[in-house]
């Protein structure tokens, strides 16, 4: 019963690329959580998806940063233009159906912008 | 904003003691409060949760104690062993409000000396 996977675990990008982080939610789960963590800090909410549909973002940066959870396939977290401030480590929870307050988190991408 | 915090940021207990983790919130509309376990490089482990209409809760080994008077939420690790060295990290949240975006605290750093 596989949990919840990230994918890359460690990502370098130099300024001005893109980032593409990529969160496949436990088996049966359809709700699908967005966080940053700062160094030595707790984590922040970025934003709240169910399949095709964003149903919070309030914690999402206006500019640069984007996701998405289609239908079928991973639910990705999108940074265009990178800059030294979006290095963090990115964690995904899932939760399922009548369970979505307890969220069961990835092993986390760690994003480095050089 | 109002925001969950921590009372205190290290924790040092000697293997066998009791070790317990203080958080303070601010927030009087949240109602359910998780702890998470995060050892380093890893993403947070869901460890027990209370919601507002209980004031403790037991799980193995571990007890979540919550005093809404005074907005407090503590957690308390019986006989602590070297394996509960990691971060602590205490969430909130508010049903009913159209999200299940988890709040988190700072978190406590605990080291348990062999």
């Amino acid at each position: 019963n596989a949990g919840v996977m990230q994918n890359p675990r460690h990502l370098v990008r130099r300024r001005g690329q893109e980032a593409r982080l990529r969160c496949s939610p436990m088996k049966g789960h359809s709700h699908v959580y967005w966080y940053r963590q700062l160094p030595e800090e707790g984590l922040k909410f970025m934003v709240y998806l169910q399949k095709e549909n964003i149903i919070d973002e309030s914690g999402m940066p206006k500019e640069r940063f984007s996701a998405e959870f289609p239908k079928e396939g991973p639910s990705i977290l999108r940074i265009q233009q990178v800059v030294r401030g979006d290095s963090a480590a990115y964690f995904c929870a899932s939760s399922g159906q009548g369970e979505s307050y307890e969220q069961y988190f990835g092993p986390g991408t760690r994003l480095t912008v050089t | 904003g109002e925001s969950v915090g921590l009372h205190l940021p290290t924790l040092s207990v000697q293997e066998g003691d009791n070790s317990i983790i203080n958080c303070a919130y601010s927030n009087s509309a949240s109602d359910y409060f998780i702890w998470y376990k995060q050892e380093s490089g890893k993403g947070p482990q869901f460890i027990i949760d209370i919601r507002s209409n209980m004031d403790k809760r037991q799980g193995q080994r571990v007890t979540v104690l919550l005093n809404k008077t005074v907005k407090h939420l503590s957690l308390q690790i019986a006989a602590t062993q070297p394996g509960d060295s990691a971060v602590y990290f205490c969430a909130e949240n508010i049903s009913g409000a159209g999200s299940y975006q988890l709040t988190f605290g700072k978190g406590t750093k605990l080291s348990v000396i062999p």
